[in-house]
This record gives structure tokens, sequence and C-alpha cells, in this order.
């Protein structure tokens, strides 16, 4: 079936320095893929989304890569900072699969100072 | 300000007392979906609807049950609850992309869910 799955639980960095989230996902159909940040305690939220039908978008110091011939999906966070320490998720929708989004396991991002 | 509100955010409960989490989005979307989320298996969701009266089950549906009266409202129900049901649960919603597709999710603060 599908999945999206993370290639690293955890990832450490030096505030200031760049970070590089992975994702990879299974089902070549796969339509849509969003970025989700969820801090402690609170509920994930929305940070970029790209379609299929495009490689990189950029938001503020965040940029998506979507590789499809490998099936990989990344989050490049430029000179972290502390509030960027959270997990980070990625998600999957098909337009067949009628309302289901399937998330990864998530990389926990912590930021040292 | 636009924000999709669960109630109760804790609960301890016992097994077999009914009982039910409420969701409420004030966004007018169309996209409303149920995830619980436990230690090392994420996010997983239970139920959704893509419109008033539309529901169909996720991925882990058992135990629980939803409705979908009112398009702000997707309250979910545990009707004879379980040890295995303790998690932390979260209520989104959304516009449609496309037919079949929501867009961003918008969550809910989440609800942590005891059940002894």
């Amino acid at each position: 079936g599908e999945s999206v799955g993370l290639h690293l639980p955890t990832l450490s960095v030096q505030e200031g320095d760049n970070s590089i989230i992975n994702c990879a996902y299974s089902n070549s159909a796969s339509d849509y893929f969003i970025w989700y940040k969820q801090e402690s305690g609170k509920g994930p939220q929305f940070i970029i989304d790209i379609r299929s039908n495009m490689d990189k978008r950029q938001g503020q110091r965040v940029t998506v890569l979507l590789n499809k011939t490998v099936k990989h999906l990344s989050l490049q966070i430029a000179a972290t900072q502390p509030g960027d320490s959270a997990v980070y998720f990625c998600a999957e929708n098909l337009n067949t699969n009628a309302g289901k989004s399937t998330f990864g396991d998530g990389t926990t991002l912590t930021v040292k100072p | 300000e636009a924000q999709v509100t669960q109630n109760p955010r804790y609960l301890i409960t016992v097994t077999g007392k009914k009982l039910t989490v409420t969701c409420s989005q004030n966004m007018n979307h169309e996209y409303m979906s149920w995830y619980r989320q436990d230690p090392g298996l994420g996010l997983r969701q239970i139920y959704y609807s893509m419109n008033v009266e539309v529901t169909d089950k996720g991925d882990v549906p058992e135990g629980y049950k939803v409705s979908r009266k009112e398009k702000r409202n997707f309250p979910l129900i545990l009707e004879s609850p379980s040890p295995n049901q303790t998690s932390l649960y979260f209520c989104a919603s959304s516009w449609r992309l496309g037919q079949y597709m929501p867009g961003e999710l918008f969550f809910g603060e989440g609800s942590r869910l005891t059940v002894l």
C-alpha cells in the first residue's frame, strides 16, 4: 500500500545553519504533498505544499523539492532558528484516494544555540 | 479568528463509558477529518468527511463513530472506549482541492484521552 516515510527520525543542527529534512514516498501517482510542523503540545501547522507538476516551491526561509524520478521530497529550512525546533511531517494526497491523507512518521528537528 | 476547536482538551475516563469529542471549524470548510497520534506510529486517519452527511472510514476506524449533520461540526464518538484508544486525537478541516483531494489541513489543538 501507499506509505510516506522519512529518512531520519531526528536531526540536530546549529543555529544559523541550513536544515534539510527528507521524505520518501512509494506511490508514483501521488498528486499533492504537504509539509507540516508540529510544536510540542500543539497541532500540526501547514508550512508549504507542492503539486506533482512542480519540482520546487519556495516560501519564506523554506523550500520544498520534489523529485518524482526517485519519489523523494525534501524540506529545506534556511538559517535555522531555535523556533524551528519541532517535529516535521510530510503528507501525501492521492486524487484517487478519496479524501485520505497519509502522513510520514515525523522528523524531530533540534536547533542548538 | 479562523480556527478548529476541539473539546475536551484532556479527558480521563473508564472502559466502556461512552464519550464524545467535539470538533468545530469556522472556516466554512467542506472537508473534515479525525486523526490519532501515537508514539512511533505518527498520525493515523480515523474517519473523514467530504461534506455534510458524507463520511468515510480512514485507516483505523474500529471503535469509533462520527457524524456530519452540519458543515461546521464533526464529533468523534467512542461508544465503548477501551484502553487501546488512549491517544492524542486531532481534528482537522480543509477546503477541497479537487474532487477528492483536500487542500492544506487546519488542525485543532488536540484532545488527550486516557481510558483506564
